[in-house]
């Protein structure tokens, strides 16, 4: 099972571009790596998902180095209602039958005025 | 509104009780997964079914059993409730058990409060 390694905590203020990277060394050649957004005391939201290089959505973009043992999650331009916590999570074997998701402590992003 | 409909919303009861938390997944989806949050673990993995089955457990009491019914919709009993019981659970949705595809829809939780 592939473990993610993330920084516990993150300081931005409004409008500044914001990146989090994340670790994990021991991926494996099916998983894709997700990340999610929690709100204090709502469901985490799925925000982006890639498997190489780079992907980008309405909310935020996704790098992958060639080595895929790292991503860094960018989030343009950000806001107050940012202010959550982050998770990177790297599937399971993509060819298995359980589709569990493992969550770490996440980074917790603290947007300032 | 993710689709994903948690009842009850907040949970009051006493220590030794057993209650039954109810989770309909978003339309379309077959697999369920049930996750405990409490301040001090973080998301916790609890179990998986994917169209009836028990596809996967994770860190599951005993006191503890979930099932999934045919309409989809599942159930997370907890029984002999302890002060540590007390948490966030969570049900989340996907189209596939696993796959290319790990975009879970979660839902807004259930807060069980043991007293």
């Amino acid at each position: 099972l592939a473990k993610t390694t993330q920084p516990i905590s993150m300081d931005s203020y409004e409008g500044q571009e914001v990146n989090i990277t994340c670790s994990h060394n021991n991926i494996a050649t099916n998983d894709y790596i997700t990340w999610y957004q929690q709100f204090p005391s709502q469901g985490p939201r799925f925000i982006i998902q890639g498997y190489k290089t780079k992907v980008t959505n309405e909310v935020a973009s996704l790098f992958i180095p060639a080595d895929r043992k790292s991503s860094t999650l960018s989030l343009p331009r950000v806001s107050l209602s940012d202010t959550a916590v982050y998770y990177c999570l790297v599937g399971e074997d993509g060819s298995g039958n359980t589709g569990k998701l493992i969550f770490g402590q996440g980074t917790t992003l603290q947007v300032k005025p | 509104d993710s689709g994903v409909t948690q009842t009850p919303k907040h949970l009051i009861t006493a220590t030794g009780q057993r209650v039954t938390l109810r989770c309909s997944p978003r339309s379309g989806d077959l697999s369920v997964y049930w996750y405990q949050q409490s301040l001090d673990q973080g998301l916790q993995f609890l179990i998986q079914y994917y169209n009836g089955e028990e596809r996967a457990k994770g860190n599951i009491l005993e006191r503890f059993s979930a099932q999934q019914f045919p309409d989809l919709h599942s159930e997370l009993n907890l029984s002999s409730l302890e002060l540590g019981d007390s948490a966030l659970y969570f049900c989340a949705s996907s189209v596939v058990p696993a796959g290319r595809n790990y975009g879970y829809t979660f839902g807004s939780g259930t807060r069980l409060t043991v007293v």
